[in-house]
């Protein structure tokens, strides 16, 4: 089951415009994750923010939280040729130790 | 360097045969997970380890098995039971929440 539906599935943006990825889910969480990924190479984590926390910052990252949507999302501002690649959303569906991953938003910036 | 480790990059096989995907960490970390990927698709779960001599099933377990014999490995094989075995294998482990993920391991069934 796939907790986590990443919106778009696919956003071309030109280098320096803004990028943002938005996130649904189902069930009640402690945390969501945010995790990038290189074509054919495995994920790198990005920023993981708390059921409790609204907003959170590293770089050029924003990431917001809204639990009574059940949504989050991620914001690259500034983005970059090298920022592109898959951004996927990570849940742990009720605090249970598995991470449930979404279908991810495919970033493609343009030079 | 610290990381997660897996073997073979690629693979082929041809139908009816076990393979076994290696999964070697040195991050010290208790639990490890085996992800798969389906092109254009996320990560669904196939098996997860919290600690050795213990594992789970994961959403898509059938047609493969682990074994966590060592903190440090978690070796996934699949078998010939496995309808539909060409993807791309992730292997992780995990730290207060975050997961940190190997290289991958892209299997073809012939």
């Amino acid at each position: 089951s796939q907790q986590g539906e990443e919106d778009p599935q696919a956003l071309s943006i030109q280098e320096g415009e803004n990028a943002t990825m938005n996130c649904s889910y189902k069930t009640s969480i402690n945390n969501l994750q945010w995790y990038r990924q290189n074509s054919g190479r495995g994920l790198v984590h990005l920023i993981l923010i708390r059921s409790n926390e609204r907003e959170k910052h590293s770089g050029r990252l924003r990431v917001t939280l809204d639990t009574s949507k059940k949504s989050s999302s991620l914001l690259i501002t500034a983005s970059r040729a090298a920022d592109t690649a898959s951004y996927f959303c990570a849940t742990d569906a009720g605090g249970s130790e598995k991470l449930v991953f979404g279908k991810g938003t495919k970033l493609t910036v343009n030079p | 360097d610290g990381g997660i480790t897996q073997s073979p990059k690629y693979l082929f096989r041809k139908e009816g045969q076990n393979v076994t995907l290696s999964c070697e960490q040195n991050l010290n970390h208790d639990a490890m997970y085996w992800y798969r990927q389906d092109p254009g698709q996320g990560l669904r779960l196939i098996y997860y380890s919290q600690i050795v001599n213990d594992f789970q099933k994961g959403d898509i377990a059938e047609g493969y098995s682990v074994s966590r014999e060592k903190k440090e490995s978690f070796p996934l094989t699949v078998t010939s039971a496995q309808k539909n075995p060409t993807a791309f294998y992730l292997c992780a482990s995990k730290d207060t929440g975050e997961l940190f993920f190997g290289e991958g391991s892209r299997l073809t069934v012939l």
